[in-house]
């Protein structure tokens, strides 16, 4: 149980061009999705918090009007890279959780290359 | 907010031998101690937690102690083989509140055949 799937799993697309990453919970309802972004030999960075049905709250230094994030549902969240360059590169991972006292568990990541 | 040490940034082991990974965290209020193993390409997965309500967990060879007097915890593998190298990071969090973990800043494990 506890799966969360992301696609694409990797990406390239030109600067300029916006990319949707896509985040599911296969087998649980996500009340909660989260947002991260990995930099080379880093730790995680959160990005943002989603609710189902509300809007996202963004960490500070992240530009809400870059980087898009929709939860329409309990089983997903998408988060679309607006305009994008090659800064954007990174490896982009969502977790999701049942709610704000469970455990959060993460997809498998997407690696977005910006050429 | 939350600050969360992690030490050390690698860790060399023979396989076979035990490893640890031990981490701080600075606000007593958090209550929640997940540790996760990330494989290269791969996003984190959780391999154990713990509450503040208990001070070890075990799950066969990994281990996890909690010292909330004095705020730090760590992981613990025995027995360790080639396929425990990874990055191993561990977090802390508010469970019931805002449960956002802050993460450490993650630990490299090479285990040698």
């Amino acid at each position: 149980g506890a799966v969360v799937s992301q696609h694409p799993s990797w990406v390239i697309c030109k600067s300029g061009t916006s990319v949707k990453i896509e985040c599911r919970s296969l087998d649980f309802q996500a009340t909660t999705m989260f947002w991260y972004r990995q930099f080379p030999k880093q730790s995680l960075m959160l990005m943002a918090t989603s609710n189902e049905g509300s809007k996202a709250t963004y960490e500070q230094g992240v530009e809400k009007d870059k980087f898009l994030i929709n939860h329409a549902s309990l089983t997903l969240s998408t988060l679309t890279v607006t305009s994008a360059h090659p800064e954007d590169s990174s490896f982009y991972i969502c977790s999701a959780s049942a709610g704000v006292a469970y455990e959060q568990y993460f997809g498998p990541g997407t690696r977005l290359t910006v050429t | 907010g939350e600050n969360v040490e992690q030490h050390p940034s690698t860790l060399s082991v023979q396989e076979g031998d035990s490893a640890v990974i031990k981490c701080t965290y600075s606000d007593s209020a958090s209550n929640y101690f997940p540790w996760y193993k990330q494989e290269l390409g791969k996003g984190p997965q959780l391999i154990i937690d713990i509450r503040s309500n208990v001070g070890e967990k075990k799950d066969q060879r990994i281990a996890v102690t909690l010292n909330k007097t004095a705020k730090h915890f760590s992981l613990h593998i025995t027995e360790t083989q080639p396929e425990d190298s990874a990055v191993y990071f561990c977090a802390a969090s508010l469970s019931g509140g805002s449960y956002i973990p802050t993460f450490g800043r993650g630990t490299s494990l090479i285990v040698h055949p």
